[in-house]
């Protein structure tokens, strides 16, 4: 079956450390998404990426960077910049040139601090 | 800018009870579209429906039902003869042509026995 996977599921992070998360489509969607939801809250885009080795920034960037290296693969590295990386991350995917597609989302990745 | 606003930051209701969650969008777009996901405690988004600006048309899928609403920039979801699986946080989403998604902050619904 076509879907979006996430891993780890779980992650933890020492102070001063990187760690990446993992998102893998095989829906042969186009754009991909990385979202942050903390608690309470809705989500909020972190980047996106429209085509293979190009992306932007979203509305909360700072802290995070990512690749798109190929078309199935979008991962997210939380850096040490980011001081409040505890959150729940969702990546999502949609066919891009088809207007009003909805998103499709993977079962997200819950990172928090040691 | 784009906006969509939920109200309601929790609601609990007793199984069988019907319950609607708001939805409240703002855009000067006169093309985009609106949908509703659901997120179970799992944690994955569910996407539940789709609607375009230019449909008007309320919708009915078994137990939910949708009113959107130009007029007053709503797009409401209606849960009749609520069930506890029912218990989860909906997301209300917009969505236009060249825009990334806008999502509301989330209702969370908890379904008593």
């Amino acid at each position: 079956d076509g879907g979006i996977t996430q891993s780890p599921k779980y992650l933890f992070r020492k102070e001063g450390q990187n760690v990446t998360l993992s998102c893998e489509q095989n829906l042969n969607h186009d754009a991909m998404y990385w979202y942050r939801q903390d608690p309470g809250q809705g989500l909020r885009l972190i980047y996106y990426s429209q085509i293979v080795n190009d992306f932007q920034k979203g509305d909360i960037a700072e802290g995070y960077s990512v690749s798109r290296e190929k078309k199935e693969s979008f991962p997210l590295t939380v850096t040490s910049a980011q001081k409040n990386p505890t959150a729940f991350y969702l990546c999502a995917s949609i066919p891009s040139g088809e207007r009003g597609q909805p998103q499709h989302f993977g079962d997200g990745t819950r990172l928090s601090i040691l | 800018a784009q906006k969509v606003t939920q109200a309601q930051t929790e609601i609990s209701v007793v199984e069988k009870e019907d319950v609607t969650l708001d939805c409240v969008y703002e855009t000067r777009d006169t093309t985009y579209y609106l949908f509703w996901y659901k997120q179970p405690p799992s944690g994955e988004l569910v996407f539940l429906i789709r609607r375009n600006s230019f449909d008007e048309q309320n919708e009915i899928s078994g137990r939910y039902s949708w009113n959107f609403q130009k007029s007053t920039s709503s797009f409401n979801f209606t849960i009749t003869a609520s069930q506890v699986v029912d218990s989860a946080v909906y997301f209300c989403a917009l969505n236009s042509y060249g825009q990334n998604f806008v999502f509301g902050p989330g209702t969370r619904l908890s379904v008593l026995p």
